[in-house]
């Protein structure tokens, strides 16, 4: 079962633009998490945001959680061609310490 | 260097055998995953374990093993009951709590030759 789904699938921008990716997701959660995946790698954790926060920064990346509208947003300001690869939120199931469920991705490409 | 390793990063099986991925951790984690990545896909669990010998079916075991006899080592087997197994393979670690982080290997591609 996938409980999150991103939005676009796929998006292409010119260096030094903003990428706004979205991310929904179906039942209540705990947190809401943000992973990056270079092809043909493992994932990367970028950013954790919990239930009961709306806004987080870490450095180039912003993310945004609307918990009425099972909703999540994440912007790379500034973007560089070193930003493409894919981006996935991730959920838990809502219920203890359960393990995370995984969107499909949204494949940024950042050309120079 | 703390981390999680898989190996071996490129398997070839043939039609009707199993074959062993291997997963070691030395994060001091006690949860342990397994998913399943095709391609332009997201990931799909196929099973974890959070403590030593005891792990859970995810949403695709049908034709997967698992074990979990240390707390390092979490392998994946996948037998010839797997009808549909050339994916990449990742394997993640994380402590056991609600806003826990994953830390993900550098994953296998299996391929049915």
């Amino acid at each position: 079962s996938q409980q999150g789904e991103e939005d676009p699938q796929a998006l292409s921008i010119q260096e030094g633009e903003n990428a706004t990716m979205n991310c929904s997701y179906k039942t209540s959660i705990n947190n809401l998490q943000w992973y990056r995946q270079n092809s043909g790698r493992g994932l990367v954790h970028l950013i954790l945001i919990r239930s009961n926060e709306r806004e987080k920064h870490s450095g180039r990346l912003r993310v945004t959680l609307d918990t009425s509208k099972k909703s999540s947003s994440l912007l790379i300001t500034a973007s560089r061609a070193a930003d493409t690869a894919s981006y996935f939120c991730a959920t838990d199931r809502g219920s203890g310490n359960t393990p995370l469920v995984f969107g499909k991705g949204t494949r940024l490409s950042v050309i120079a | 260097d703390g981390g999680i390793t898989q190996s071996p990063k490129y398997l070839f099986r043939k039609e009707g055998q199993n074959v062993t991925l291997s997963c070691e951790q030395n994060l001091n984690h006690d949860a342990m995953y397994w998913y399943r990545q095709d391609p332009g896909q997201g990931l799909r669990l196929i099973y974890y374990s959070q403590i030593v010998n005891d792990f859970q079916k995810g949403d695709i075991a049908e034709g997967y093993s698992v074990s979990r006899e240390k707390k390092e080592s979490f392998p994946l087997t996948v037998t010839s009951a797997q009808k549909n197994p050339t994916a990449f393979y990742l394997c993640a670690s994380s402590i056991v709590g609600i806003n826990a982080e994953a830390f993900f290997g550098q994953g296998t591609r299996l391929t049915v030759v």
